[in-house]
């Protein structure tokens, strides 16, 4: 069974800049997670995708960042304008969405905004 | 609402010492708990998990849980460390909420072996 994909794994931008983050959840997987983990820090959820519904985005910092879950399967991270502290790891996870569930987690996008 | 709580930002064994992380919970409803290990530059990947079934957890690689519902804590043991079990580990809670899983993790804590 193939993994959560993401891409880019590594990234480098100035601020002000844009970057976008791409991930392919497990197949069947209804629910998709976006966190951002900074150095020495727990993940952040940032947003969560019921099939391509948002049920949580109370953590996004909506005017810079934005996501979309089209057709319910592949999910698209983006900033825009990047600032210095959103420099960190976006990692990308999906579940069944049972509570009992686990998350799969792919590598993950390490930003570094300059 | 739920949270969870990691003692210990940084833990230090010596190789073949008893590994113990500590991780204590809190919610409003029964939480189905779990830990995840994160290897550098990788993702998480899934230790063990407790739902409601034995209140002692046998994971991966030798690790186990005991849930202790008494003192609201989940916390990670394993008998005797290895080199290979330097990595930062997660406890996480998990709830339904609405309809959908709301996930809850900690801030981590880094295990550094010592050969």
């Amino acid at each position: 069974e193939a993994g959560v994909a993401q891409s880019p794994r590594y990234k480098i931008i100035e601020k002000r800049q844009s970057v976008a983050f791409w991930c392919n959840p497990i197949s069947g997987h209804a629910t998709l997670y976006w966190y951002q983990q900074i150095l020495g820090q727990g993940p952040k959820l940032l947003i969560q995708f019921q099939n391509n519904g948002v049920v949580d985005d109370s953590q996004l910092p909506k005017d810079r960042f934005s996501a979309e879950r089209l057709k319910g399967v592949d999910s698209t991270l983006k900033i825009q304008p990047a600032k210095l502290e959103d420099s960190a790891v976006y990692l990308c996870a999906s579940s069944s969405g049972a509570s009992t569930g686990e998350l799969f987690f792919g590598e993950g996008s390490r930003l570094t905004v300059l | 609402a739920q949270s969870v709580t990691q003692l210990g930002s940084h833990v230090s064994v010596s190789e073949g010492a008893l590994v113990l992380l500590r991780c204590n919970y809190s919610s409003s409803v029964p939480p189905y708990l779990f830990w995840y290990v994160q290897y550098p530059n990788q993702g998480l990947q899934l230790l063990l998990k407790y739902t409601s079934a034995a209140t002692l957890v046998k994971g991966i690689n030798g690790f186990e849980a005991e849930f202790k519902k008494s003192e609201t804590s989940f916390h990670l043991t394993k008998p005797s460390a290895h080199m290979s079990d330097a990595a930062e580990y997660f406890c996480a809670v998990t709830m339904n909420s609405g309809g959908y899983q709301k996930v809850t993790f900690g801030t981590g804590t880094k295990l550094q072996v010592i050969p």
